[in-house]
């Protein structure tokens, strides 16, 4: 199992500004995964995050707009940039310690951002 | 691509009433299913999975069988409780090892 620490847990945004979150993992993995839930939508799957290298992005993200950073084996942070009304979302940090992909994955609280 | 399709909700039942929540996916290969669940101000947990056909998985009284004939995963429980209220989400992993999650269902049970 592991523990997730996310920060901030909510944050209120001005339209333009930038906003860093951060993940915090009780224990060392090999992958760490970030989500955006949008009001009444799906989890998507954002990016996955490797330490020592960069992140692996899905279709419709790009790094220029989720920038991450994965420093090291317990810790990752996506930044929201030039943030607009339609990034306003739940965005969640997950691992899997099993680290085989089992889909097992662990799950943050979570970071409710509002973008005005 | 992959796809998950839950019941919409919001689902409200009696304690000690029985649930369904219905999950169907589309998937090429053998997708190992997942049923996580998200109680309120906390963030997802596992609450079952089955990685191949006719697999049953349970937990907390939840349980799921894998029906690759009908391509669906349905969540049930005999009798809720207050307790059970949550959201629930059927996911599905395919052969990219990624997880494709459905929308989510509100479960609200009343004392």
């Amino acid at each position: 199992s592991a523990v997730i620490s996310q920060k901030p847990s909510r944050d209120i945004c001005q339209r333009g500004t930038s906003l860093t979150i951060q993940c915090q993992v009780d224990s060392q993995v090999t992958m760490m995964f970030w989500y955006r839930q949008q009001p009444g939508q799906s989890l998507t799957l954002i990016a996955t995050a490797n330490q020592g290298s960069e992140a692996t992005y899905e279709s419709g993200f790009v790094i220029d707009k989720f920038p991450i950073s994965r420093p090291n084996l317990t810790f990752s942070t996506l930044t929201v940039s030039n943030m607009s009304p339609e990034d306003s979302s739940i965005y969640l940090c997950s691992v899997d310690p099993g680290g085989a992909n089992t889909g097992e994955l662990f799950f943050g609280e979570g970071s409710r951002l509002t973008v005005l | 691509g992959n796809s998950v399709t839950q019941m919409e909700g919001p689902v409200t039942l009696s304690e000690e009433a029985f649930l369904t929540i219905n999950c169907t996916y589309t998937a090429t290969g053998y997708p190992s299913l997942f049923w996580y669940v998200q109680y309120p101000g906390e963030g997802l947990q596992l609450l079952l999975k089955a990685t191949k056909a006719d697999d049953k998985g349970s937990n907390k009284g939840f349980e799921a069988t894998y029906r690759k004939e009908t391509t669906s995963f349905h969540l049930e429980k005999g009798s809720v409780q207050v307790s059970d209220s949550a959201v629930y989400f059927c996911a599905l992993r395919g052969s990219n090892y990624k997880l494709t999650f459905g929308k989510g269902t509100l479960l609200t049970v009343n004392p």
